[in-house]
């Protein structure tokens, strides 16, 4: 069964400081692998996403992640933050594989920003 | 893009009424929709995975009778929060795989049961 793992549950930087956000994955195939952001009372937003290729994703709003395959990471990193990145972040992982299941999702790593 | 349009947003109901959240594929046809439920501060569980025309798989723990899926069409699933409690109140969000690899998400219901 596939999981993921966000080790930190609380996160807290300044603005303008850079972030990264852990997420390690259990697969035993090659995942999909994604980010989310959820702003309070809000719907998921896709940050970026990995299927394939290569291991450094760029994303919207200035994130990118690595793809680690030898470490089953998938690390979220903002080189300077902003007072509006303050929001929850979710990791989850898909299967590539036949059929389409559904993601699944680490516990989430709530980012707050300090001025 | 794919969109997938969730109704209501909000709705309070009272405990022991029905209440019915609808998804809609807008610009695709979603064979299959995920429904998730998120309890306050905590991730997305997987409830159920309904399939166009065929009966929807629940997850481990999740009452059939009480959370009905239909997924009628290719375009519209429903899921049914029946004889609602206290305890069910959460937020609900559906989502379908898009015609690449990845996922959308519908903007969520926010459920209170009073």
């Amino acid at each position: 069964a596939q999981s993921v793992t966000q080790p930190d549950i609380h996160i807290t930087v300044s603005e303008g400081a850079s972030l990264e956000l852990r997420c390690n994955y259990s697969y035993g195939a090659t995942p999909y692998l994604f980010w989310y952001v959820q702003s309070p009372g809000q719907g998921l937003q896709l940050l970026l996403k990995y299927f394939s290729g290569d291991t450094l994703v760029q994303g919207i709003k200035g994130f990118e992640a690595e793809f680690k395959r030898s470490q089953s990471s998938f690390n979220l990193r903002k080189p300077s933050v902003h007072w509006s990145d303050a929001a929850e972040y979710f990791c989850a992982v898909g299967a590539m594989d036949t059929g389409r299941r559904a993601l699944t999702f680490g516990s989430g790593t709530r980012l707050q920003v300090q001025p | 893009g794919a969109v997938v349009s969730q109704h209501p947003s909000r709705v309070i109901c009272k405990s022991g009424t029905s209440v019915k959240i609808e998804c809609r594929s807008l610009d695709f046809q979603a064979t299959t929709m995920f429904w998730y439920r998120q309890f306050p501060k905590q991730s997305l569980m997987l409830m159920a995975t309904s399939n166009e025309g065929s009966k929807a798989t629940y997850e481990q723990g999740v009452e059939k009778d009480k959370f009905l899926i239909n997924h009628a069409s290719l375009t519209l699933s429903t899921l049914t929060v029946t004889s609602a409690h206290p305890e069910d109140s959460s937020f609900y969000i559906c989502s379908a795989p898009d015609r690449g690899h990845g996922y959308t998400f519908g903007s969520g219901t926010r459920l209170t049961v009073v």
